[in-house]
């Protein structure tokens, strides 16, 4: 079974909304951590945000928070007022503690298009 | 800079042709890891190293092997590569224990396998 789930292969959204970018997870660890990267055409990949399983609040990095709802296991991206430059693929990752903390899941991406 | 460097950028080689893929980086990590990314997959893990001399297997180790004899350094050996592992490699590092520790990632190598 897929532990990343991200649903939405392709994202279009006009300059200036916010668009909201689904992962969902499997998991029976209690401790886990979410990341998120943004990968641009250039190839590089740029951590965006994390959010920790224990953590309370909703993560929130300038304009990127993320929805995390520990219940149904889901930790959606929020891009908020979007950009040309937010255009790119955005992947969710997952981070177990089992072995050490090692097992780094990667969702298949969701490909964010932002229309002028 | 922190930076993690990976060589070549870019490749082009035949089957069977031995190849190693280098990666350092400066700022002492415990912690490293290879991945490749395929269309539709996303990255996945092919080895981890969590110090010198200690290596394990990911989720798609077949085909490949790691060493990993100073700290900086964890290069990638295809000793027989194949046209199914064409793909783009990212090399990672992070620091130990700390569970919201980030990875950070190398440029990436393109591997075109004839």
């Amino acid at each position: 079974a897929q532990k990343i789930t991200q649903t939405q292969p392709g994202m279009f959204v006009q300059e200036k909304e916010a668009v909201t970018l689904d992962c969902t997870y499997d998991t029976s660890d209690q401790s886990y951590g979410l990341f998120w990267y943004k990968q641009p055409s250039s190839g590089e990949m740029i951590f965006l945000i994390y959010q920790g399983s224990y953590d309370e609040q909703n993560a929130t990095e300038g304009r990127y928070s993320l929805n995390f709802q520990k219940a149904r296991k889901s930790a959606n991206l929020v891009i908020s007022a979007s950009q040309l430059g937010d255009s790119a693929m955005y992947f969710c990752a997952m981070r177990e503690t089992d072995n050490y903390g090692q097992n780094f899941v990667f969702g298949p991406g969701t490909r964010l298009s932002v229309l002028p | 800079e922190a930076q993690v460097t990976q060589n070549p950028r870019y490749l082009i080689t035949v089957t069977g042709k031995k190849l190693t893929v280098t990666c350092s980086q400066n700022m002492n990590h415990e912690y490293m890891s290879w991945y490749r990314q395929d269309p539709g997959l996303g990255l996945r893990q092919i080895y981890y190293s969590m110090n010198v001399e200690v290596t394990d297997k990911g989720d798609v180790p077949e085909g490949y092997k790691v060493s990993r004899k100073e700290k900086r350094n964890f290069p990638l050996i295809l000793e027989s590569p194949s046209p199914n592992q064409t793909s783009l490699y990212f090399c990672a590092s992070r620091r130990g224990g700390v569970m919201g520790e980030t990875q950070y990632f190398g440029p990436g190598t393109r591997l075109l396998v004839l």
